[in-house]
């Protein structure tokens, strides 16, 4: 089972700020990378897939970039609601498609 | 609009059974393979286990295999999950998931439904 590690558990980012979100597999998972936000009592939003692929109505602030191993999401100048826990999931070696323990942004 | 909706959460005792279901409308249910994720209160996200479209093949957690069982109906656009043995750390959101595309059972969850809780507790 290929495990996620997100970094860093928390992260405190002022609006309008950029913030950086890392996330680490135990082995490669090619581009099969995908990013969530999932806020307080919601299920999580698809955010990002293949890596580097928005998804449909995602905006443009939000990035994502790695292949391999090593992944990072970018959101470029936080705005309030951006505040939440971002979340990666490898689906490449399947089953189980894997999730990282989560990366919360909040307010600085 | 694509939408899923789960139903069938509850209070359970240890060593229980609760039958989920997951009620999917607008796309063509029958092509995709479908998920089930849970989120366990304060924790993050587990999947839990998978069906393809045709139904024909299923997988599984190893923290559920043996005791969780995945089934679809496609005649009535709706994704099952049936739970025994629960124990306590089967405690969580349970959410249906819809990946991407069409025929690819390993994929990313574009749709989400809005979880159903279940609690196993004395």
């Amino acid at each position: 089972e290929i495990v996620m590690t997100q970094s860093p558990a928390t992260l405190s980012v002022s609006p309008g700020e950029r913030a950086t979100l890392s996330c680490r597999a135990s082995q490669s998972v090619s581009s099969n990378l995908a990013w969530y936000q999932q806020k307080p009592g919601q299920a999580p939003r698809l955010l990002i897939y293949g890596a580097s692929t928005r998804a449909t109505g995602i905006p443009a602030r939000f990035s994502g970039s790695g292949s391999g191993t090593e992944f990072t999401l970018t959101i470029s100048s936080l705005q309030s609601e951006d505040f939440a826990v971002y979340y990666c999931q490898q689906y490449n070696n399947w089953p189980p498609a894997t999730f990282g323990q989560g990366t919360k942004v909040e307010i600085k | 609009e694509v939408q899923l909706l789960e139903s069938g959460g509850g209070l359970v005792q240890p060593g229980g059974s609760l039958r989920l279901s997951c009620a999917a409308s607008g796309f063509t249910f029958s092509s995709y393979a479908m998920s089930w994720v849970r989120q366990a209160p304060g924790k993050g996200l587990e999947w839990v286990s998978a069906i393809s479209g045709s139904g024909g093949s299923t997988y599984y957690a190893d923290s559920v295999k043996g005791r969780f069982t995945i089934s679809r109906d496609n005649s009535k656009n709706t994704l099952y999950l049936q739970m025994n043995s629960l124990r306590a750390e089967d405690t969580a959101v349970y959410y249906c998931a819809k990946p991407l595309m069409t025929t690819v059972i390993n994929d990313a969850f574009d749709i989400w439904g809005q979880g159903t809780m279940v609690t196993v507790s004395s």
